[in-house]
């Protein structure tokens, strides 16, 4: 069955980096568009970027670009989202996902960025 | 950017009922590419409805989607006990793919 996990969430403090990771299974990964969607507390969902099945188109929300960076290794089946320069706003539950249609859904890395 | 506007912002309704919820785009949606999304706590969404009407994999028929442009809705004919959550809609035919702010469908 589908499967995808991410790892890398924890306490960071604002200004510092922190790189989240998702491993895929289950499916052909390196067929498919990913992105990562994040959830602030008590808060609705924000779409926050995307990436081409082979790496080579992404977008990103304004709330992010030219801070976080959205990759992915298809020999390893992973995505990843390098945040930099973290503020509070980003503090959220952030989730790994495969195509709209798909409805492939990690369980989400909690992020929080506080002082 | 588009812009989704979801109404009402909160549905109170009893089990059996009908329910309909809206989502407006600020600008037409490409190819229909309107997604709906159920969420209960703790849990990560659930997909529902793509392509504006399509059914997800495994979803009721109680649950159905509509329309086209810039006014979508999400209708569930006859609301079961697990319905009561939170629902939202979100484009994804053109960057960045942005969600509605979503609508909270408790019990009367």
């Amino acid at each position: 069955q589908v499967q995808l996990v991410e790892s890398g969430g924890g306490v960071v403090q604002p200004g510092r980096s922190l790189r989240l990771s998702c491993v895929a299974s289950g499916f052909t990964f390196r067929s498919y568009g990913m992105h990562w969607v994040r959830q602030g507390p008590g808060k609705g969902l924000e779409w926050v970027a995307v990436i081409s099945n082979d790496g080579n188109t992404k977008y990103y929300a304004d709330s992010v670009k030219g801070r976080f960076t959205i990759s992915r290794d298809n020999s390893k089946n992973t995505l990843y989202l390098q945040m930099n320069s973290l503020r509070a706003e980003d503090t959220a539950m952030y989730y790994c996902t495969g195509p709209v249609s798909s409805d492939y859904w990690g369980q989400g890395t909690l992020v929080t960025v506080s002082s | 950017e588009i812009v989704l506007t979801q109404s009402p912002g909160t549905l109170s309704l009893s089990p059996g009922e009908r329910a309909a919820l809206s989502c407006r785009a600020s600008q037409s949606i490409s190819s229909n590419y309107l997604a709906w999304y159920q969420q209960k706590p703790g849990q990560a969404p659930r997909l529902l409805i793509y392509g504006a009407s399509s059914r997800a994999t495994g979803i009721p028929d109680r649950f159905s989607g509509s329309g086209s442009g810039t006014d979508f809705t999400l209708t569930i004919s006859r609301l079961e006990p697990e319905d009561f959550a939170v629902y939202y809609c979100q484009q994804y035919g053109n960057s960045p793919y942005t969600f509605g702010q979503g609508t909270k469908l408790e019990i009367k």
